[in-house]
């Protein structure tokens, strides 16, 4: 178990550009999830996968956000042309999960954003 | 709308006191409960969970929560507090059922501060 890692651990961006985070959970984990947290306050949900299947997404998650989870394995989240509210820790988690929803997330330690 | 709360942004005791971090919650149904806690610098860690049965469940480090079904609350105790609890503290509830079960969500958290 190498836990779930993040690349990269910060990353400071101009206003409008894109940015590309990295999440690799833990291997036999089927499902990962990824948040936000701003400080101050608790992680927020953005969204789910089970497997590759994109499941579930919150309404924070605006059409300038995409994530993707290639064959069931890693998952990137993108922010298109970012904006200065998009400053946070973004942070992933994995869990083996089956039918049911009682099973505990492993987080990852998150990548800081900052939008200058 | 589904919440958590910790009705304290800060828990102070002193080591070898007993403390309680406080956390309720607003949900239809029946949820399941967790307390994660972070320390510096590292990812959330799950410290334990109530799905069903006994009130009082036991989790990592000698942590322990009680549910209380009438007041919606799931506070986190510790009989004698140490030094290296010193922590942000998160509650959490997920809804097994109604489209969003991939979602944990999170009160804001609670800074716990042990003093030697």
């Amino acid at each position: 178990d190498t836990g779930v890692s993040q690349d990269p651990r910060h990353k400071i961006t101009k206003r409008g550009q894109n940015v590309t985070f990295r999440c690799d959970p833990i291997s036999e984990h089927n499902r990962l999830y990824w948040y936000r947290q701003t400080l101050g306050q608790g992680p927020e949900f953005l969204t789910y996968f089970q497997n590759e299947a994109q499941l579930e997404k919150s309404r924070l998650l605006s059409d300038r956000f995409s994530a993707e989870r290639p064959k069931g394995s890693f998952s990137t989240l993108e922010i298109q042309r970012t904006e200065q509210g998009d400053s946070a820790m973004y942070l992933c988690a994995s869990s083996q999960g089956e039918g049911h929803w009682n099973e505990k997330l492993f987080f990852g330690s998150g990548t800081q954003l900052s939008v200058l | 709308a589904q919440s958590v709360a910790q009705p304290e942004d800060q828990v102070k005791v002193a080591e070898g006191n007993p403390l309680t971090v406080k956390c309720t919650y607003s949900v239809s149904g029946n949820p399941y409960l967790f307390w994660y806690v972070q320390y510096p610098n590292r990812g959330l860690q799950f410290l334990l969970k109530y799905i069903t049965g006994d009130n009082l469940v036991k989790g990592s480090y000698g942590f322990e929560a009680e549910f209380n079904k009438s007041q919606t609350s799931f506070h986190l105790k510790k009989p004698s507090a140490l030094v290296s609890d010193s922590a942000l503290y998160f509650c959490a509830v997920r809804v097994p059922y109604g489209g969003s079960q991939g979602n944990l969500i999170f009160g804001k958290g609670t800074k716990l501060s042990v003093k030697p």
